[in-house]
C-alpha cells in the first residue's frame, strides 16, 4: 500500500521569506503522480502544484516549486516570497494512476507571520 | 462555470440516525471521488465512481456506508446507523476524462457531527 508521510506538523515563516515543506512516500509503482494541495480554513482543497513521476524536471508554478527525488521517494514543496495568504494546511498527495484515488499525508500547518 | 458543490455544508445528527450527503460535480466530469477527513488528518479515500459505477469502493470502512451515482452526475453518500466516530468532514472531488485527467477538483465538504 502506498503511504505518504509529512514529518512537519507545523511550520512558520516570515512574510517574504522562503520555506520548504517535506514529504516522503512509499510505493512500488514506477509511474505515478504527486501533488501538493492547500487547505485554508474555508476547507476548500486547492491544487498548488503537481508532478508526473516520469518527468525528471521539477515542476514550478510561480512562487511554488518542488524538489522531486524519485530514488529517495521525496517530494518537497518550496514557497518563495511567502505571503500572508499562504497561511493554510498543506497536504502532499500520491496517485498511482491517472484517475485513481489519492493518498494524502497528515498535513503541515503553515503560518506566515507579518 | 460552477465548481463542485456539496450539501449540506454542516449536518448534526444523533447516534443511530441515517444521513445522506450530496455532491454535485463539475458539469461533464465523469469521475467522482468521496474522501473523509477527520480532525487534524489528511483526507482518506472512500470511493471512486467512473460514470455511474463504483470503480473502487475499497475505502468504505464498513457496510454502514454506501454511495450511489445513478445518472453519472450527482452522487449521494449514505451512512446508516451513524456512530460518533463517523464525525468528520466529507469531501467530494471530480475530474474529467479529457486533458488533465488526474487533476481532481474538490468541493467545500460537509461537516458531519454525530452526537
Amino acid at each position: 500500500a502506498q503511504t505518504v508521510t509529512q514529518s512537519q506538523p507545523e511550520m512558520s515563516v516570515q512574510e517574504a521569506e522562503t520555506v520548504t515543506l517535506s514529504c516522503t512516500y512509499d510505493t512500488s509503482e514506477s509511474n505515478y503522480y504527486l501533488f501538493w494541495y492547500k487547505q485554508p480554513p474555508s476547507r476548500q482543497m486547492i491544487l498548488v502544484i503537481r508532478q508526473e513521476a516520469y518527468k525528471q524536471q521539477n515542476a514550478t508554478e510561480n512562487r511554488f516549486s518542488v524538489n522531486f527525488q524519485k530514488a529517495a521517494k521525496s517530494f518537497s514543496l518550496k514557497i518563495s516570497d511567502s505571503q500572508l495568504g499562504d497561511t493554510a494546511m498543506y497536504f502532499c498527495a500520491f496517485m498511482p494512476a491517472p484517475g485513481g484515488d489519492m493518498r494524502f499525508g497528515a498535513g503541515t500547518r503553515l503560518t506566515v507571520k507579518p | 462555470g460552477a465548481g463542485v458543490s456539496q450539501t449540506p455544508s454542516n449536518k448534526v445528527t444523533e447516534k443511530g440516525k441515517y444521513v445522506e450527503l450530496r455532491c454535485d460535480p463539475i458539469s461533464g466530469h465523469t469521475a467522482l471521488y468521496w474522501y473523509r477527513q477527520s480532525l487534524g488528518q489528511g483526507p482518506e479515500f472512500l470511493i471512486y465512481f467512473q460514470g455511474t459505477g463504483a470503480a473502487d469502493d475499497s475505502g468504505l470502512p464498513n457496510d454502514r456506508f454506501f454511495a450511489v451515482r445513478p445518472e453519472g452526475s450527482v452522487s449521494t453518500l449514505k451512512i446508516q446507523r451513524t456512530e460518533r466516530g463517523d464525525s468528520a468532514v466529507y469531501l467530494c472531488a471530480s475530474s474529467s476524462d479529457r486533458g488533465l485527467i488526474y487533476e481532481q477538483y474538490f468541493g467545500p465538504g460537509t461537516r458531519l457531527t454525530v452526537t
